[in-house]
């Protein structure tokens, strides 16, 4: 089993729509990373959350410690949303990250 | 300011072939990490350097070697490369006792055949 786990992995959704990204892990962490990447391969750091909640436009991520969980959230999709969205954590005493597998996303217009 | 650079941006490689694929990071940055992202995967650490030095190190065979320069800027090499070497290599910055907070290049496309 992963030590990041994402879900859904594949995602459809008409424009406009709320989309919800879930990540599960089971490692102690210090933080957790929101991470958008573009075919191509660029990769974007979205948020870094350790507690609470984080909003930055039409994003919003969230995180609860006790459960392991984190979600992403996207209000009013759009079509530029599409991309591959990943949850790294940071685990307790190392720089090192340890990704989720992505979720691919894709909005219709 | 460039932001994280890499190059090339695609190369291609025969097995059992050397490879050297170069970092340059953000200005400010002096902390450098290299990740493998494999086809429909997410990245997977490779190594992490600071002041010319390897700090950390992932799950990954001595066949994967890195270098710092004294300009931050840094190399991933690969030896003797097989099949399964095939993958996106990221590199990313950070700021001096912010490695929390990376920054990505837009990574290197290795394929060997």
């Amino acid at each position: 089993k992963n030590e990041v786990e994402q879900s859904p992995q594949n995602l459809t959704a008409q424009e406009g729509e709320f989309i919800t990204i879930n990540c599960s892990y089971s490692v102690g962490i210090s933080a957790l990373h929101w991470l958008q990447q573009h075919p191509g391969g660029g990769i974007v750091s979205l948020f870094m959350l350790s507690s609470g909640k984080k909003k930055h436009g039409r994003l919003i991520a969230t995180i609860n410690i006790q459960e392991k969980h984190s979600s992403l959230h996207i209000t009013a999709s759009h079509p530029r949303d599409s991309a591959v969205y990943i949850c790294a954590v940071r685990t307790d005493n190392t720089d090192k990250l340890i990704f989720g597998t992505g979720t691919r996303l894709q909005v219709f217009p | 300011d460039a932001g994280v650079t890499q190059s090339p941006t695609h190369l291609i490689k025969t097995r059992g072939q050397q490879v050297t694929l170069r970092c340059s990071p953000k200005s400010g940055h002096d902390t450098v990490s290299w990740y493998q992202q494999a086809l429909g995967q997410g990245p997977q650490f490779i190594f992490q350097y600071y002041e010319e030095e390897e700090r950390q190190r992932g799950n990954f065979p001595d066949r994967f070697s890195g270098h710092q320069f004294p300009n931050y800027s840094s190399e991933l090499n690969v030896n003797a490369l097989l099949l399964g070497d095939s993958a996106l290599y990221l590199c990313a910055s950070s700021l001096p006792g912010k490695t929390y907070e990376q920054y990505f290049g837009p990574g290197t496309r290795l394929t060997v055949t």
